[in-house]
């Protein structure tokens, strides 16, 4: 079955701090990866995507994630985050047969401290 | 430009109302969703659109109906809602259902 883990429901961090969000997936075919922010009463932002190549990539508002796919994870990070930042971070997940469906994680909320 | 535009923005109606959610793009996007969200959970899908035909109906009330008129709009359909339907509707596009999503805004809908 496929799923989409994101251990942290919560991710307190003082700004400037660096910060890493955790996405690990089973599945038993290969995957398209996303982040996505959404910011409070708004829709959903993609941050970035990986989909071949590069096991690292880099997204918008100095974000970038890291592929590793004997681990099944897809971790997020920023190495000195803003007040601006905080937010709802989801992991989803794409699988490469038919049913083609963006399967989600439950979330982190990045909440960042002055 | 990666914008899908959502109205209305919020969205107050009676359990007896009927009323309708708009979406629209213009990226040439031949893939539509509808997903809806309650507070502090994720996005959970509702239906897919691929080439203008209904392509996955994730079991979802009859109270809810989708309509593709053209490749850029995708409505949904309120009528009878209860108290529970209650959530921010999301719409998305991509280029292909194997694409990115991009989101719209999304509608805030209440019902009394």
């Amino acid at each position: 079955a496929q799923s989409v883990t994101q251990l942290d429901s919560q991710v307190p961090v003082f700004e400037e701090a660096p910060v890493e969000l955790r996405c690990n997936y089973s599945s038993s075919v290969s995957v398209y990866l996303f982040w996505y922010v959404q910011y409070p009463n708004q829709g959903l932002q993609l941050l970035l995507k990986y989909l071949s190549g590069s096991t690292l990539v880099k997204g918008i508002n100095g974000f970038e994630a890291e592929f590793n796919k004997s681990q099944t994870s897809f971790y997020l990070r920023k190495p000195s985050v803003h007040i601006s930042d905080t937010a709802e971070y989801f992991c989803a997940v794409i699988r490469m047969d038919s049913s083609y469906k963006l399967i989600f994680g439950s979330g982190t909320r990045l909440l960042v401290r002055p | 430009d990666t914008e899908v535009t959502q109205t209305p923005k919020h969205l107050v109606m009676g359990m007896t109302n009927k009323k309708s959610l708009k979406c629209e793009q213009h990226m040439g996007h031949r893939a539509m969703y509808w997903y809806k969200q309650k507070a502090k959970k994720p996005p959970e899908l509702m239906f897919v659109y691929s080439y203008e035909k209904l392509s996955i109906n994730e079991s979802v009330p009859s109270r809810f109906s989708p309509e593709c008129p053209n490749s850029s709009l995708l409505n949904l359909h309120l009528h009878a809602l209860q108290p529970e339907d209650s959530a921010l509707y999301l719409c998305a596009s991509s280029q292909s259902p194997v694409e990115t999503q991009y989101f719209g805004p999304g509608t805030r809908l209440l019902v009394l």
